[in-house]
């Protein structure tokens, strides 16, 4: 069975230092691997994804997640995280074959402090 | 929220009564999905459609109906036999790509 574990509920900030967003997977096959992000009674806004490829992926507002097979984790990163950046983060998994079904994990509330 | 609308933003439902939550897109994807949002538990998969005519039940499906008699929408209905329909209902389409686009959620009360 397919399972995605956002092992934190918040994260706390400050403004200007790096953030990490921890997410853990477990799919059988390989995975498709994203990152959403949702502000307040909005809809979920996609950042970046892995596929297949280079293990370190690029995506919007600055943000990256580092694709690491061994420990079956994508942890969202940010050099330098912006007050704006507060909000909801999903973590989503999707076996690469079988099946069209997404799993997503329970969100973790970023809070970045000015 | 990229071509994909959600109405109405609010809908409140009655007692024994069914309601239904619109889903259009126009950006010509094939395939739809319905979630449902509470707090702390993140999206749990109600129903999904690869293509027109066609769907499955997601994990969540009882109590809840779909159709897809058009390629660009997909309409959810909330029958009376879902017994805690409080919560927050996302669609999203995806294409030929693993991206799922969503729309902006109906919230569904309770009276």
């Amino acid at each position: 069975a397919q399972s995605v574990a956002q092992p934190e509920d918040q994260v706390n900030v400050a403004e200007g230092n790096p953030l990490t967003v921890k997410c853990t997977y477990s799919v059988s096959g390989n995975p498709y691997l994203f990152w959403y992000v949702q502000y307040p009674n909005r809809g979920l806004q996609f950042l970046l994804k892995y596929i297949t490829g280079d293990n370190l992926v690029k995506g919007s507002y600055g943000f990256e997640a580092e694709f690491n097979k061994s420990q079956t984790s994508f942890h969202l990163k940010k050099p330098s995280a912006l007050v704006s950046d507060s909000a909801l983060y999903f973590c989503a998994v999707r076996r690469s074959s079988g099946t069209y079904k997404y799993i997503f994990g329970t969100g973790t509330r970023l809070k970045v402090l000015a | 929220d990229g071509g994909i609308t959600q109405s109405p933003k609010y809908l409140f439902r009655k007692e024994g009564q069914n309601v239904t939550l619109s889903c259009e897109q126009n950006l010509n994807h094939d395939a739809m999905y319905w979630y449902r949002q509470d707090p702390g538990q993140g999206l749990r998969l109600i129903y999904y459609s690869q293509i027109v005519n066609d769907f499955q039940k997601g994990d969540i499906a009882e109590g809840y109906s779909v159709s897809r008699e058009k390629k660009e929408s997909f309409p959810l209905t909330v029958t009376s036999a879902q017994k805690n329909p409080t919560a927050f209902y996302l669609c999203a389409s995806r294409q030929s790509g693993e991206t799922q686009y969503f729309g902006p959620g109906t919230r569904l009360l309770v009276l």
